[in-house]
């Protein structure tokens, strides 16, 4: 099955820096990518994702890069705010019923 | 529009004793899921349902059992549960408003403690 890794397992940065978080997939069948965000005590939002027919994609402060040969994606937050720690995990989906393998998770911590 | 629904938040159970955790949504999905969450472990995929009236196993589906009740509902047996089972589980949906999605919408979670 699929195997997602996440790295670093936490991040700490300063307000107003750059934050990035890579994913490594191992299934070259995987045709969709989401970053999830989740705060204590709630649910997985998602915050971005891509497919594999796109290289990359940016949303306001946050963008997703995509290297299908590679195998690898990764989250970029630009300008970091306080409300940008929690958790974030990676995923990939393989097949159309978008079963998705999850990463173990990033802490980003936005130090003020 | 409450979007993903689950009840209980939190429940405490004996070795042994059964359970329906129950998972609700109000977008008109197709697809539902669910998922469980251990500490540094991220999110594995237990059960899902593609459509009304089908369910698959996931990643991880020993001990437990679905019912899809209908497109709204789809809840999550343990019929004798374990210490192992000890848990947040979190449901999700995903549906085809405006066009073909794939997001997955998460509900808040329901805390499982197995004594």
């Amino acid at each position: 099955g699929e195997n997602v890794e996440q790295h670093p397992s936490t991040l700490s940065v300063q307000e107003g820096d750059s934050a990035v978080i890579k994913c490594t997939y191992s299934d070259s069948a995987s045709n969709y990518f989401p970053w999830y965000k989740q705060e204590l005590g709630k649910g997985p939002q998602l915050i971005i994702d891509i497919r594999s027919n796109v290289g990359e994609k940016k949303d306001q402060r946050i963008a997703v890069t995509l290297n299908k040969t590679a195998k690898h994606f990764s989250l970029h937050i630009t300008e970091t705010q306080p409300e940008d720690s929690a958790v974030y995990f990676c995923a990939a989906a393989l097949d159309g019923n978008n079963r998705l393998a999850f990463g173990k998770g990033n802490q980003v911590v936005v130090i003020p | 529009n409450a979007g993903v629904t689950q009840t209980p938040k939190f429940q405490v159970l004996k070795t042994g004793q059964s359970m329906t955790l129950q998972c609700a949504q109000d977008m008109n999905h197709n697809s539902m899921y669910w998922y469980r969450q251990d500490p540094g472990m991220g999110l594995r995929l237990i059960y899902y349902s593609a459509s009304e009236g089908t369910t698959d196993k996931g990643e991880v589906p020993n001990g437990y059992n679905v019912s899809r009740l209908n497109k709204r509902e789809f809840s999550l047996r343990l019929e004798s549960a374990a210490p192992s089972q000890t848990s947040v589980y979190f449901c999700a949906s995903r549906g085809m408003e405006g066009g073909m999605t794939d997001t997955q919408y998460f509900g808040p979670g329901t805390r499982l403690t197995v004594l």
